[in-house]
């Protein structure tokens, strides 16, 4: 099993570019999430699904946007990047709610 | 507001020691615990689950105090490659939905040789 896998590893954008931020999952977790990890701070809860065609948001959901059309799917998309949105990027899925996240590589994005 | 606090460190601890640090939650219906561990610019991995009867992994110890509200992690004998950042993670029971996750800011360890 690859686990959680992110695509891109890092990207540059500029300000008002968009892009989507790939997540993949092989271990049939119902459960997936993307957090976002600023330099010195912990990590805080973008958005979330718990199955396929089902996305929440989370504590920071603002300017970022999520689908979830398959199982192990679940692509985070930013519009209009703003260089607020400069950080780490990390997908994590589980199998249950209350269980183990394994999370993936992460996505470097700087917005200049 | 659920929070998980931990002294962000960083601790340096000689080669060979003991070093134990907490972590408080304030939500007291946080069913599930967890210490994750996070190297300087990867991602984080699950060390260890918390158990109400304390458990061990080798040089590893969590502890959970539920009457205090918080859980311990015990490292003996550091190694080297024991630096790191560590993340005390709570799953509290908010009730429905997945954000019952909460993360920690970390505690920076370096063991120094």
């Amino acid at each position: 099993n690859a686990g959680v896998t992110q695509t891109p590893k890092f990207r540059i954008l500029k300000i008002g570019q968009s892009m989507t931020l790939q997540c993949t999952q092989d271990m049939n977790h119902n459960y997936m999430y993307w957090y976002r990890q600023d330099p010195g701070m912990g990590l805080k809860l973008i958005y979330y699904s718990v199955g396929a065609g089902i996305t929440d948001k989370g504590e920071v959901p603002n300017g970022y946007n999520v689908s979830r059309s398959t199982t192990e799917d679940f692509p985070l998309r930013l519009e209009l990047a703003a260089p607020s949105q400069t950080s780490v990027y990390f997908c994590a899925s589980s199998s249950e709610r209350e269980d183990t996240q394994y999370f993936g590589p992460g996505t470097r994005l700087t917005v200049l | 507001r659920k929070e998980v606090e931990q002294d962000p460190g960083p601790f340096n601890v000689p080669e060979g020691a003991t070093v134990a640090f907490n972590c408080t939650y304030s939500n007291s219906a946080s069913q599930s615990f967890f210490w994750y561990r996070q190297d300087c610019r990867k991602e984080p991995k699950l060390l260890m689950s918390v158990y109400s009867s304390g458990n061990e992994d080798g040089r590893f110890t969590a502890q959970l105090n539920r009457a205090s509200q918080y859980i311990s992690l015990l490292i003996r004998d550091s190694k080297l490659s024991d630096s790191a950042t560590y993340l005390c993670v709570v799953n509290g029971d908010s009730g429905g939905g997945a954000d019952g996750l909460t993360f920690g800011k970390g505690t920076h360890l370096i063991i120094q040789p």
